[in-house]
C-alpha cells in the first residue's frame, strides 16, 4: 500500500493567489482528515469527512478555506485568496472509521505564502 | 468538548536516561480512544499506540511503555534507556469520532 499521498509536497505562492492541496487516502479507508500544523497552534483539525461527507468543519478557519471529497479516493483543500498567515504544513490523514482507529498521515504539504 | 493537554513543551535528557511524557485528557464520552504519535525531524507523523477507554492495562513494547489511568484522565508515555533516535516531537491524541491532538512535547536526547 502506498499510504496517504499528498501533493504537492511544497508550495510557494503569492498572497492573494488560490492554492489547492490534494490528498489520496489509503484505499478502503472511509474517513479523511485535514490538519494544519504551525508552531503557534500545533496540529489543528480543520475538517473531517466520513464516507465522502463532511462531518465536522468547525476547524476551518474562515470562508477562504474550503474542502471537498468528490469520491473515496480524492480530497482537496483550497485556500482562496491565500494570506501569509496561512503558511503552515497541511497534513491529510485517513482511517477505516472516524473514531477508535489510528489515522495514517501523509507526508504533508508545506505551504508558504509570500 | 474533547481536549488533550501535554503540559511539557520540551524535555531534554541524556542518552540512557528514562523519560516520561505526560498526557491529560478531557472528554464527556464514556467510549473514547487515546493515541500516541511520534514526529521525527523528518516531519512525518508515525502512529505508536492506541488505547480504548475500557482497557486500562498498561502496555510495554520494547523500551516504550504506556500508563493509562482513567481516574486521573491520564495516558502517559515512558521511554526507558532513551536513545538519540528517540529525539522527536511526541503527540497524544483523543478520538471520539474524530481525532484531536495535544500541543506535543519536544524530546531531545543528547549523546
Amino acid at each position: 500500500d502506498a499510504g496517504v499521498i499528498q501533493s504537492p509536497r511544497h508550495e510557494v505562492t503569492e498572497m492573494g493567489q488560490e492554492v489547492t492541496l490534494r490528498c489520496k487516502p489509503i484505499s478502503g479507508h472511509n474517513s479523511l482528515f485535514w490538519y494544519r500544523q504551525t508552531m503557534m497552534r500545533g496540529l489543528e483539525l480543520l475538517i473531517y469527512f466520513n464516507n465522502n461527507v463532511p462531518i465536522d468543519d468547525s476547524g476551518m478557519p474562515e470562508d477562504r478555506f474550503s474542502a471537498k471529497m468528490p469520491n473515496a479516493s480524492f480530497s482537496t483543500l483550497k485556500i482562496q485568496p491565500s494570506e501569509p498567515r496561512d503558511s503552515a504544513v497541511y497534513f491529510c490523514a485517513s482511517s477505516y472509521t472516524g473514531g477508535g482507529v489510528e489515522a495514517f498521515f501523509g507526508q504533508g504539504t508545506r505551504l508558504t505564502v509570500v | 468538548a474533547q481536549k488533550v493537554t501535554q503540559a511539557q513543551t520540551e524535555i531534554s535528557v541524556v542518552e540512557k536516561e528514562d523519560v516520561t511524557l505526560d498526557c491529560v485528557y478531557e472528554t464527556r464520552d464514556t467510549t473514547y480512544y487515546l493515541f500516541w504519535y511520534k514526529q521525527p525531524p523528518s516531519g512525518e507523523l508515525v502512529f505508536l499506540i492506541r488505547r480504548n477507554s475500557f482497557d486500562e492495562q498498561n502496555e510495554i513494547s520494547g523500551r516504550y511503555s504506556w500508563n493509562f489511568q482513567k481516574s486521573t484522565s491520564s495516558f502517559n508515555f515512558t521511554i526507558t534507556a532513551s536513545q538519540v533516535v528517540d529525539s522527536a516531537v511526541y503527540f497524544c491524541a483523543l478520538s471520539e469520532y474524530d481525532m484531536r491532538f495535544g500541543a506535543g512535547t519536544r524530546l531531545t536526547v543528547k549523546p
